[in-house]
C-alpha cells in the first residue's frame, strides 16, 4: 500500500476540542474526498475537492471543515460543533477527469476518532 | 436525489455455494454503478464497475435499469470472499462523487 496515507491511525479527543485528520496522496490526483463510515450506515460524504484551492460540501458537512492548499494534501478538521464525531474517517482520491468513466477512487487506511 | 440500498446487512453462505449481494438504486438519469470491497485489515478498494462489464475474482454484476438494480453474483463462493461489500453510484452530473449503500458483510463458511 502507499499512494494515499492518513494519520494518525487512532485519535482521541476530549469534548469541546477541535482535531485535524491528515490525508496525503502522491498519486498526482486532482480530486480528493472525505467520508465518514458508521456501522449500518455505509460511507457518507463529508467534503470533496475537485482541484487545489476549491472544495464543496458533501452530504454531512456540518461540524467539519477542510482546506486544499496543496494538491497532495486535504486535511479534515472535526470541530466542537460536530455533535457525534466518534467514527471511522476515510479519505480518498481520484484522477477527477470528467472525460473518462474510469475515475476510480483510491482509499486511505482510515483514522478512527474517539471522543472521550 | 440519488440513493443506494443494500437490503442485507449480513449474508452467510457455505463455500462452493452461489452468492448474490443485492443492490438497488434510485436515480433519475443514467448512473454509473460500482462495487467496492473491504477485506479484513485492508483498505476499501474497487471490485468492479458496470461500465467495464468485467468479471473480477469470479464476481459479476449486471446493471438492470428496469429494476434499478446492480446485484453482485458469484456462482461458487470461496472463504477468501468474506468481506464487507459496498455498492456505489455516481450520477451523470456528480463529478466524482459517489453515493454508497449501507454495506453487506459476506461470510463464507468452510
Amino acid at each position: 500500500d502507499g499512494g494515499i496515507t492518513q494519520s494518525p491511525k487512532y485519535l482521541f479527543r476530549k469534548e469541546g476540542q477541535n482535531v485535524t485528520l491528515s490525508c496525503e496522496q502522491n498519486l498526482n490526483h486532482d480530486a480528493m474526498y472525505w467520508y465518514r463510515q458508521d456501522p449500518g450506515q455505509g460511507l457518507r460524504l463529508i467534503y470533496y475537492s475537485q482541484i487545489v484551492n476549491d472544495f464543496q460540501k458533501g452530504d454531512i458537512a456540518e461540524g467539519y471543515s477542510v482546506s486544499r492548499e496543496k494538491k497532495e494534501s486535504f486535511p479534515l478538521t472535526v470541530t466542537s460543533a460536530q455533535k457525534n464525531p466518534t467514527a471511522f474517517y476515510l479519505c480518498a482520491s481520484s484522477m477527477g477527469d470528467r472525460r473518462t468513466s474510469t475515475d476510480t477512487q483510491y482509499f486511505g487506511p482510515g483514522t478512527r476518532l474517539t471522543v472521550l | 436525489a440519488q440513493r443506494v440500498t443494500q437490503p442485507e446487512k449480513l449474508l452467510s453462505v457455505f463455500k462452493g455455494a452461489p452468492v448474490e449481494l443485492k443492490c438497488n438504486y434510485s436515480y433519475s438519469g443514467s448512473p454509473e454503478l460500482f462495487w467496492y470491497v473491504q477485506y479484513s485489515r485492508q483498505r476499501l478498494q474497487l471490485l468492479l464497475r458496470h461500465i467495464s462489464r468485467e468479471s473480477i475474482k469470479g464476481f459479476t454484476a449486471d446493471l438492470n435499469k428496469g429494476e434499478t438494480s446492480f446485484h453482485l453474483k458469484k456462482p461458487f463462493a470461496q472463504e477468501e470472499d468474506s468481506a464487507m461489500y459496498y455498492c456505489a453510484l455516481k450520477g451523470m452530473t456528480s463529478y466524482g462523487k459517489l453515493t454508497f449503500g449501507q454495506g453487506t458483510i459476506l461470510t463464507v463458511h468452510p
